[in-house]
């Protein structure tokens, strides 16, 4: 089945500071999403995106699906943005969600 | 506009017991997808549901089944609970194009806790 891997596996940053997340997969896809997962556990929905570039807010992403990753910009970080970030990908013919192992990100007031 | 729900939201258990846990999908969506979630790791697919059907299984036991019923709503139950389901399971529903999976939303998950 596909790989995904994500990178780094934790950061920590002072408020301010800007990030980038990155998701590389080892097969064509017809879905990303990117999620923020809250210490309770519920996965937010932050972007869908199997090509392009999206913005909502303060957090950007592009995907160029031809060289196979992703990558979730997060600027002017505030301590809310703190907790794992999961890439998630499906292939064609394929129902299924492969999520990779996720990125801890950490705020520092 | 509801979002995901499941319930319960906590569940203890004790090992060789059975467990349903239960999902209602965002409103417009037919589909609906269970993830197992362990400690530390990202979630893993466990199967999905669609016009009442299984459509696609992950690599989880037959101890592990479901039911998704005419207002596509849906159920996990697992018999014969191990100390290795302990997880956090989640719900997440979508809607059917047909080619493939197509955006997901999730609910904030069943946490299960097997004694």
């Amino acid at each position: 089945g596909i790989q995904v891997e994500q990178s780094p596996p934790d950061l920590i940053l002072q408020e301010g500071a800007n990030s980038t997340l990155r998701c590389n997969f080892s097969d064509s896809v017809n879905n990303l999403q990117w999620f923020h997962q809250n210490p309770w556990g519920q996965l937010i929905n932050l972007f869908y995106i199997p090509s392009g570039t999206k913005q909502n807010g303060r957090l950007s992403a592009t995907t160029v699906a031809t060289e196979r990753y992703s990558l979730l910009y997060i600027s002017s970080s505030q301590t809310t943005d703190s907790g794992v970030y999961f890439c998630a990908v499906g292939t064609f013919g394929n129902e299924k969600l492969t999520f990779g192992t996720g990125t801890r990100l950490t705020i520092i007031p | 506009d509801a979002g995901v729900t499941q319930s319960p939201t906590h569940l203890i258990k004790t090992r060789g017991q059975q467990v349903t846990l239960r999902c209602s999908p965002k409103s417009g969506h037919d589909t609906v997808s269970w993830y197992q979630q362990a400690l530390g790791q990202g979630p893993q697919f466990i199967f999905q549901y669609y016009e009442e059907e299984e459509r696609q299984r992950g690599n989880f036991p037959d101890r592990f089944s479901g039911h998704q019923f005419p207002n596509y709503s849906s159920e996990l139950n697992v018999n014969a609970l191990l100390l290795g389901d302990s997880a956090l399971y989640l719900c997440a529903s979508s809607l059917n194009f047909g080619q493939g999976s197509t955006e997901a939303f999730f609910g904030q998950g069943t946490r299960l806790t097997v004694v």
